[in-house]
């Protein structure tokens, strides 16, 4: 079957740097993505990797490794504001997206 | 990034009545359209794709007799739940594709249905 793993919550201090893991099996594989979801309102995109390796968009990194099944997403000088879910969802070889069930992400001051 | 209008963003209804919400893709053709529904502190569930011109399909657990799915054309999508009921009250997204293979989802505001 096809499955996404990730923590179910995280905590981290503001002005630091967290890293949320996210392990899939799919069925084929078109890339991964990345969403951020504050409580209440729609998930927002964050990254998308279809190629080996780490791509870098201001304070936030997402990589991919295809051969582990593995990606992750790396948020530096954290902020309150970072505090939401981040869901990782993978593209299976249907070009259907499978969600993970969401990192909780808590920032402490 | 494409821009996906959903309407209303909150309503309250009275059980047993029905409700519509839409979901329109504003600056490009979504071929596909995805309706999730979401309970507090959950993941998304996805409850039915639809293409255009197409019926929905829709996932296993998943009334289609109760959550009416319309995708009449490449801007719109309409979910209606009818003769709702308390436990129907749930956070309601739609998502949006139809640029390429990349399949990537472009979500709606989401609606917040509350039944009384």
């Amino acid at each position: 079957g096809q499955n996404i793993d990730q923590p179910t919550e995280m905590t981290a201090t503001e002005g630091a740097i967290v890293q949320i893991n996210c392990t899939y099996q799919t069925s084929g594989f078109n890339g991964l993505f990345w969403y951020q979801q504050h409580a209440g309102e729609a998930p927002t995109f964050l990254s998308y990797n279809v190629l080996d390796g780490l791509e870098e968009k201001g304070r936030f990194s997402s990589f991919l490794s295809r051969s582990k099944g593995y990606s992750y997403l790396l948020l530096k000088e954290l902020q309150m504001k970072d505090s939401a879910s981040y869901l990782c969802a993978a593209v299976d070889s249907n070009y259907q997206l499978i969600w993970g069930a969401g990192t909780k992400l808590i920032i402490k001051p | 990034g494409a821009v996906v209008s959903q309407h209303p963003s909150r309503v309250i209804c009275k059980s047993g009545t029905s409700v519509k919400i839409e979901c329109r893709s504003l600056d490009f053709q979504a071929t596909t359209m995805f309706w999730y529904r979401q309970f507090p502190k959950q993941s998304l569930m996805l409850m039915a794709t639809s293409n255009e011109g197409s019926k929905a399909t829709y996932e296993q657990g998943v009334e289609k007799d109760k959550f009416l799915i319309n995708h009449a054309s490449l801007t719109l999508s309409t979910l209606t739940v009818t003769s709702a009921h308390p436990e129907d009250s749930s956070f309601y997204i739609c998502s949006a594709s139809g640029q390429g293979d990349r399949a990537e989802a472009f979500f709606g505001q989401g609606t917040r249905l509350t039944v009384v």
